[in-house]
């Protein structure tokens, strides 16, 4: 079975400038998550989605972040501007259900802010 | 506020070494708390508790829950240089399986 697919894997930009991230899910799982990993720290929830709507986005920097699962499938994050507070590993997991515990998670986008 | 600590923050141990984890939780409607490795990049899943006493063990891993004191703790005996990784453990609400981490517990097994 193919496990949770993120792209990039690494990226760096400079500050002000936008990027995006990619991740596809484990085939059949309904709900995505998008996380923010800060060096040293554990991973924070910032979206998830059920199908193609979400469920929590209550830590979502709204203001600079944005994140879309149009067909309930694959997703994209994206920040517009990047600030340096933003550098860290982003990481996409995915669970069958909202009330199933067990959460897979890809393998990151680590992004440096320069 | 959830909210998940775990101790020690760091651990250098010998091969062979038994080591014992600790996480403790504050989380509203709890469900559940998992653990998980993260030896480079993607957390991989370990345990999932829901009930209170009850020992989950996967070869050389062991990982208990107390409900009462909200407390668990991850149990690696025999410890190998493989085991050298970041344990996460993470407190899951019943309302929408929203996880909240602890900072981890970075483990290191020298020879």
């Amino acid at each position: 079975e193919a496990g949770v697919a993120q792209s990039p894997r690494y990226k760096i930009i400079e500050k002000r400038q936008s990027v995006a991230f990619w991740c596809n899910p484990i085939s059949g799982h309904a709900t995505l998550y998008w996380y923010q990993q800060i060096l040293g720290q554990g991973p924070k929830l910032l979206i998830q989605f059920q199908n193609n709507g979400v469920v929590d986005d209550s830590q979502l920097p709204k203001d600079r972040f944005s994140a879309e699962r149009l067909k309930g499938v694959d997703s994209t994050l994206k920040i517009q501007p990047a600030k340096l507070e933003d550098s860290a590993v982003y990481l996409c997991a995915s669970s069958l259900g909202t009330h199933t515990d067990t959460q897979y998670f890809g393998p990151g986008t680590r992004l440096t802010v320069l | 506020e959830d909210k998940v600590v775990q101790s020690p923050l760091s651990l250098v141990v010998h091969e062979g070494d038994t080591v014992t984890l600790n996480c403790s939780y504050e989380v509203t409607n709890f469900r559940s708390l998992l653990w998980y490795k993260q030896e480079k990049k993607a957390p991989t899943f370990l345990f999932m508790l829901t009930s209170s006493g009850i020992e989950k063990k996967s070869g050389r891993l062991s990982s208990i829950l107390d409900k009462k004191e909200l407390f668990s703790i991850l149990n690696i005996t025999a410890t190998q240089t493989g085991d050298s990784a970041v344990y996460l453990c993470a407190g899951n609400t019943g309302t929408a399986s929203k996880l909240t981490f602890g900072t981890g517990t970075r483990l290191q097994v020298t020879l």
